[in-house]
């Protein structure tokens, strides 16, 4: 089983173009999370869903929207990139024994 | 709003000797998580504590959650090559919330 599994791994964007991050979970579980990471800022919540059809705001929301498509999908959506949303993106989900997180490998993006 | 500070941001050091990177929360914690990346990698989950004065041991790791569970750390004895990467504290503060410190950087000369 693959775990979490994210796409795209790499994106370079232009200022002001569109794009949606990919996360899929095969663990079954309710809980699904959006971070982003930035030299020597450590990890940053930018949305989650408790469940199924429920989404909520992190600590840095601004610029970004979600979707939790099912139980196994979240998206995180940037509808217009800016220079600033260039990090690297991680989706998470409660790890297999309830206990941690288990992290995808990582979208890295680029807006110039 | 609630913070964990991580100390320090990096360490360098001979590969024998030890390491330990430090949390503090301003607020108690429901418990602490820590984690390792790999340079390139994805953060992989290592260990939880949850109890006031807690100590966990890994091989030459040693986890330790202080009596307030507002602080805690991370012990590295004679550090190896492998041991290379960012260790991450993580806080909980409630039903689905945890806060990452920032990291520490850990690189080692051989």
């Amino acid at each position: 089983n693959a775990g979490v599994t994210q796409t795209p791994k790499f994106q370079v964007l232009k200022t002001g173009q569109s794009m949606t991050l990919q996360c899929a979970q095969d663990m079954n579980h309710n809980s699904m999370y959006w971070y982003r990471q930035d030299p020597g800022m450590g990890l940053r919540l930018i949305y989650y869903s408790a469940s199924e059809g429920t989404t909520d705001k992190g600590e840095v929301p601004n610029g970004y929207n979600v979707s939790r498509l099912n139980k196994r999908e979240f998206s995180l959506r940037l509808e217009s990139a800016a220079p600033s949303q260039t990090s690297v993106y991680f989706c998470a989900t409660p790890g297999r024994t309830f206990y941690g997180y288990t992290f995808g490998s990582g979208t890295r993006l680029t807006v110039v | 709003g609630q913070q964990v500070m991580q100390i320090p941001q990096y360490q360098h050091v001979q590969e024998g000797e030890d390491f330990t990177t430090y949390c503090n929360s301003s607020t108690t914690l429901s418990n602490i998580q820590w984690y390792k990346q790999r340079p390139g990698g994805h953060p992989v989950f290592l260990i939880q504590l949850v109890k006031s004065g807690e100590v966990k041991k890994q091989k030459r790791l040693t986890f330790q959650f202080g009596e307030a569970k507002k602080n805690s750390s991370l012990h590295i004895t004679a550090t190896q090559t492998t041991d290379v990467g960012t260790y991450f504290c993580a806080g909980g503060m409630g039903a689905q919330k945890l806060v990452f410190g920032q990291g520490t950087r850990l690189t080692i000369n051989p």
